[in-house]
């Protein structure tokens, strides 16, 4: 199965910072099937992106999505308050499905 | 929108069977267009993959989880529901309910319930 390690596991930052978070598959994801989703504290994750770098509906383009192969990066352009959450990335290229570990966004 | 929810015993004993039902709104689980999974997430662990099922009955599990796993669909009450035998506490977890598209996306996940294993 492939074997997701996001980096890094916390991230402190302010309102109004850029924010970058890696994913690195242990093997090439195919069709560079990697999502990205938000969690907040008792609810459910919520798509952001999928495909590597297509935002879902509703999603503020303040999100964007790169990489290709193993290397992925989530990017938030400027962080808002309603940002600060954990972020996991997951393949759906191959089976199992498997996800990262998450990173954590948290206030400085 | 879809929503779907997850209902079921919060506490099974060890080596007892966790049963689980996800309810699906705004979707019909026979329409053929989505498959639909159960994902856990046990304490301080990450997001794991149990398997999903298709309208037709079909099914696809976690290698990890196979031989202790059912999934099943009741088209009639647009429900489908997971059974995991021989529980331990390695089993204890938050389990999601979630739909997928026909490329594998989750787009859409029910809130979670807990499950405890405990004596």
């Amino acid at each position: 199965e492939i074997v997701l390690t996001q980096s890094p596991g916390t991230l402190s930052l302010s309102p109004g910072e850029r924010a970058t978070l890696s994913c690195r598959a242990s093997q090439s994801i195919a069709g560079s099937h990697l999502a990205w989703y938000q969690q907040k504290p008792g609810q459910a994750p919520r798509l952001l992106i999928y495909g590597a770098s297509s935002r879902a509906t509703g999603i503020p383009d303040r999100f964007s999505g790169s990489g290709s192969g193993t290397d992925f990066t989530l990017t938030i352009s400027r962080l808002e308050p309603e940002d600060f959450a954990v972020y996991y990335c997951q393949q759906y290229g191959s089976s199992p499905l498997t996800f990262g570990q998450g990173t954590k966004v948290e206030i400085k | 929108q879809v929503q779907l929810q997850e209902s079921g015993p919060g506490l099974v004993k060890p080596s007892e069977t966790l049963s689980l039902t996800c309810t699906v709104s705004g979707d019909s689980v026979s329409s053929g267009l989505y498959y639909w999974n159960w994902i856990r997430q046990p304490p301080g662990k990450r997001l794991e993959w149990i398997g999903y099922v298709y309208y037709t009955g079909s099914t696809n599990y976690n290698p990890s989880l196979k031989s202790r796993v059912t999934i099943s669909i009741d088209t009639s009450r647009n429900q489908f529901s997971l059974k995991l035998r021989s529980v331990t506490a390695a089993d204890t977890a938050l389990y999601y309910c979630a739909r997928d598209t026909p490329g594998g996306l989750t787009d859409f996940w029910g809130q979670g319930t807990l499950v405890t294993v405990s004596s």
